[in-house]
């Protein structure tokens, strides 16, 4: 059983535009919920992180949206640029415990 | 100067051999955790030390096995690989379980032919 469904499943955008991935949730224990950024060949590396008690969290150009009563929390990549080109992948975590990652977006950001 | 290194970068073999996965991390961290990476690039969490204590051990084959002589590193060795083995295995540590970011390494592309 999938814990955190992500979509889409790959995005196509043009440079500057706003590509937006989404993830939902069902457990209402998960605290934490990171979002990580993988590039060919390489490992996962955390891109920004919030935990409930926010609705919203911003870093440069990266902002998450948190939505606790429908139980859904999505990236917004303000201003994309073909470097941003990657995989990214949204997790959730109860403190203590493993982390559930989603399943993935492949972004192509065109120049 | 790598965080979370791991060796060897690739690894191809062939079934029925035993092969072993080195991770080693150089930022103090507690705890350590193996994921596979399927084709359809889905992380899976595999195994977990907080340690050197064994703390997630997710259901995978009793061929594999990890270990952790130390803090520091978290080995995977592999017996009798299967062709659905091959994957991309990471490794991953972080300050204590969960609750804080996972540093990941460049991960092992295995191939089993």
């Amino acid at each position: 059983q999938q814990q955190v469904k992500q979509s889409p499943q790959s995005l196509i955008v043009q440079k500057g535009g706003i590509p937006i991935i989404n993830c939902a949730y069902e457990n209402t224990a998960f605290d934490y919920f990171p979002w990580y950024q993988q590039f060919p060949g390489k490992g996962p590396a955390l891109l920004i992180a919030i935990r409930p008690d926010v609705s919203e969290k911003k870093e440069g150009r990266f902002t998450i949206s948190f939505n606790k009563s429908a139980k859904q929390f999505s990236l917004h990549i303000m201003d994309s640029q073909p470097g941003d080109s990657a995989t990214y992948f949204c997790a959730a975590s109860v403190t203590g415990n493993q982390f559930y990652f989603g399943t993935g977006t492949s972004l192509t950001v065109i120049p | 100067d790598t965080a979370v290194s791991q060796t060897p970068k690739y690894l191809v073999t062939q079934m029925g051999n035993d092969k072993s996965i080195k991770c080693e991390q150089n930022l103090g961290h507690d705890t350590m955790y193996w994921y596979k990476q399927d084709s359809k690039k889905f992380l899976k969490i595999m195994f977990s030390y907080n340690n050197k204590e064994l703390i997630i051990n997710e259901t995978v084959p009793n061929r594999f096995s990890p270990k952790s002589p130390d803090k520091a590193h978290l080995n995977l060795h592999i017996n009798s690989l299967e062709l659905g083995d091959s994957a991309v295995y990471f490794c991953a540590s972080s300050p204590r379980p969960t609750d804080s970011p996972l540093h990941f390494g460049n991960g092992t592309r295995l191939t089993v032919t």
